[in-house]
């Protein structure tokens, strides 16, 4: 079946503008995740939904991020008033049943984000 | 501080050539490890799992090791291809769905 996707592929804004970042998660999977990939960096863990709940945002960087995810499928990652340190490669990650310690996690291809 | 630690940054091989890679973690408690390939533009594919009580796990040309006592990994990849060129990631699991990522290593695969 189809694989995590993940749109738009590239998004340039200008700072201070607001910006959708939307996932699609293998058919079935109940947990997803989002990460953000800097250059030079390691992934950065952002937030996780089980179902539709987010049992671990500790990894928003600051009030200005926001996600959420409908009917256990589609997620969106919400930035407003973006700023250039919010330029990275964002990345979603699905997985079957509950987050366990060695399910595996799929990942989309990612949203290049500029924020010129 | 990243808890996990990856050597080299980058290498060149030419192709056919062995090389391996390294991953140093200071995660605690330790659940599991993984090594992922990324190519350029793409996500992280999964290459190997290793949980604690397993010293050695295989795919293909790839070979991951781990030692728990020393918090030391490494992927090694055997008869390299062109296709081999990507990011090689190393990821620790403390619990659960918590991953700590590696920085990478960049590997460019040379005719």
């Amino acid at each position: 079946g189809a694989g995590v996707s993940q749109s738009p592929s590239n998004k340039v804004t200008e700072k201070g503008k607001d910006v959708e970042l939307r996932c699609d998660p293998i058919s079935g999977h109940t947990a997803l995740y989002w990460y953000r990939q800097s250059l030079g960096q390691g992934l950065e863990f952002l937030i996780y939904f089980q179902g539709n709940s987010a049992p671990d945002k500790s990894g928003l960087p600051s009030d200005r991020f926001s996600a959420e995810r409908t009917g256990g499928s589609v997620s969106t990652l919400t930035i407003q008033r973006t700023q250039q340190e919010d330029s990275a490669v964002y990345l979603c990650a699905s997985s079957p049943g509950l987050a366990g310690a060695s399910y595996e996690q799929y990942f989309g291809p990612g949203t290049r984000l500029t924020v010129t | 501080k990243n808890q996990v630690e990856q050597s080299p940054q980058s290498l060149i091989i030419l192709e056919g050539k062995n090389c391996t890679l390294q991953c140093n973690y200071t995660v605690s408690p330790f659940s599991n490890l993984r090594w992922y390939k990324q190519d350029t533009g793409r996500g992280p594919v999964s290459l190997t799992i290793m949980t604690f009580s397993e010293n050695t796990k295989s795919n293909g040309r790839y070979t991951a090791t781990l030692d728990a006592d020393t918090k030391q990994s490494s992927l090694h990849i055997t008869a390299s291809q062109l296709s081999d060129s990507a990011s090689y990631i190393c990821v620790v699991s403390a619990y659960g769905y918590k991953l700590s990522f590696g920085a990478g290593t960049t590997v460019t695969v040379r005719a």
